[in-house]
């Protein structure tokens, strides 16, 4: 069973293009982690969400909490937003771990 | 800005072999989380450790795994006799406030 869908799973994206990637979850929650996977392997923190709407650079994440969903957004795409997305959530049942999505792969063609 | 180190960034073992896998938290940090990342396969939350004793693991983490702060700044992650199923990335994480998560640039374990 998984608490966290992504979608879509491959998106492909022309440089400048708008980007949203999307993300469910099945569970009720007391946060919601954004975080980019690098090709190499590692991962950066982009957005902890509780509520409402976050914006950094030309990255902008929001979610719905009534409709557990939550979608990250970039704008003006570049080559080196290539990268896979990947939204957790901590659920607000048990305890602080956090569940993963499986990740969207995204990139960006010149 | 403050970074999580680990050390080894690759480790090759052969199974049944008991390795260590290090971390350096953020110094100011007191809440820190161990996942793991099978090849091709989702984040998978393994423990987090709080206050120098375990507080919450999932169902991966068996009695081959153990976590300790030996010294207030290393955290490590040991498995004491490793199998193929344990080869996979291995990221620590520091947690700061509001359970913002700081990740480490991950290890690399492979078991032959």
């Amino acid at each position: 069973k998984n608490e966290v869908e992504q979608s879509p799973q491959n998106l492909t994206a022309q440089e400048g293009e708008f980007i949203t990637i999307n993300c469910s979850y099945s569970v009720g929650i007391s946060a919601l982690h954004w975080l980019q996977q690098h090709p190499g392997g590692g991962i950066v923190s982009l957005f902890m969400l509780s509520s409402g709407k976050k914006k950094h650079g030309r990255l902008i994440a929001t979610i719905n909490i009534q409709e557990k969903h939550s979608s990250l957004h970039i704008t003006a795409s570049h080559p080196r937003d290539s990268a896979v997305y990947i939204c957790a959530v901590k659920r607000e049942d048990t305890g602080n771990q956090f569940y993963f999505g499986t990740g969207t792969s995204l990139t960006v063609i010149p | 800005e403050p970074e999580v180190t680990q050390t080894p960034s690759h480790q090759v073992t052969q199974m049944g072999q008991e390795v260590i896998l290090r971390c350096v938290p953020i110094s100011n940090h007191l809440y820190f989380y161990w996942y793991r990342q099978i090849l091709g396969q989702k984040v998978e939350f393994l423990v987090s450790f709080y206050n120098n004793e375990i507080s919450e693991k999932s169902e991966i983490f068996d009695d081959q795994f153990s976590v300790e702060r030996p010294d207030g700044s290393n955290f490590t992650l040991k498995i004491r006799s490793t199998k193929l199923e344990d080869s996979a990335m291995y990221f620590c994480a520091s947690i700061g406030g509001a359970y913002e998560q700081y990740f480490g640039p991950g290890t690399r374990l492979t078991v032959t």
